[in-house]
């Protein structure tokens, strides 16, 4: 079965300070990981994916994310947090066989403070 | 252009009523989603269509009934809703496949009275 864990329900850090969104998942097959973003009361916003390739793989708003296939992980990193970043944040996962099926994590809140 | 339509932005009804949701793109899309989400949580998916046949359904109950008239439009009709059922309605739509991203639209924010 496939599955999503975001360990943490809300990551707080002061603007300007590296920032991480941490993702865990179990999927049979080769994974197709994803992150997205939301803010109140919208739709969820795309921000980056892996596929294949490189493990380190950047994406909108000098996000990135970093692939670790033993460790079945898929953090997403900012070096330097804007209080604009302060949103809630999915991790999805789908499966090269399952087609347009998304698995999404439960989901963190990120504060950042100025 | 990468955008998902949806209209109306919000809607309120009660519970002998029947809407309609309704969203539209231009991306040439051929899968296209409903989700329904709950505050603070993940999207939960209900329906997905890829060439304008339903693929995947969720168990949804039969008061919510998708429609994909064509390419660029997906509905979902509404009938005999329960309060519980009172949520952010998200549309979503991508490539065919598991790698694509998909596409979301701001939503319908549904509440039944």
């Amino acid at each position: 079965a496939q599955s999503v864990a975001q360990p943490e329900d809300q990551v707080n850090v002061a603007e300007g300070n590296p920032l991480t969104v941490k993702c865990t998942y179990s999927v049979s097959g080769n994974p197709y990981l994803f992150w997205y973003v939301q803010y109140p009361n919208r739709g969820l916003q795309f921000l980056l994916k892996y596929i294949t390739g490189d493990n380190l793989v950047k994406g909108s708003y000098g996000f990135e994310a970093e692939f670790n296939k033993s460790q079945t992980s898929f953090h997403l990193k900012k070096p330097s947090a804007l209080v604009s970043d302060s949103a809630l944040y999915f991790c999805a996962v789908s499966a090269e066989y399952n087609f347009n099926k998304f698995y999404f994590g439960s989901g963190t809140k990120l504060n950042v403070k100025p | 252009d990468t955008e998902v339509t949806q209209t109306p932005k919000h809607l309120v009804m009660g519970m002998t009523n029947k809407k309609s949701l309704k969203c539209e793109q231009h991306m040439g899309h051929r899968a296209m989603y409903w989700y329904k989400q709950k505050a603070k949580k993940p999207p939960e998916l209900m329906f997905v269509y890829s060439y304008e046949k339903l693929s995947i359904n969720e168990s949804v109950p039969s008061r919510f009934s998708p429609e994909c008239p064509n390419s660029s439009l997906l509905n979902l009709h509404l009938h005999a809703l329960q309060p519980e059922d009172s949520a952010l309605y998200l549309c979503a739509s991508s490539h065919v496949g598991g790698s694509y991203e998909q596409y979301f639209g701001p939503g319908t924010r549904l509440t039944v009275t």
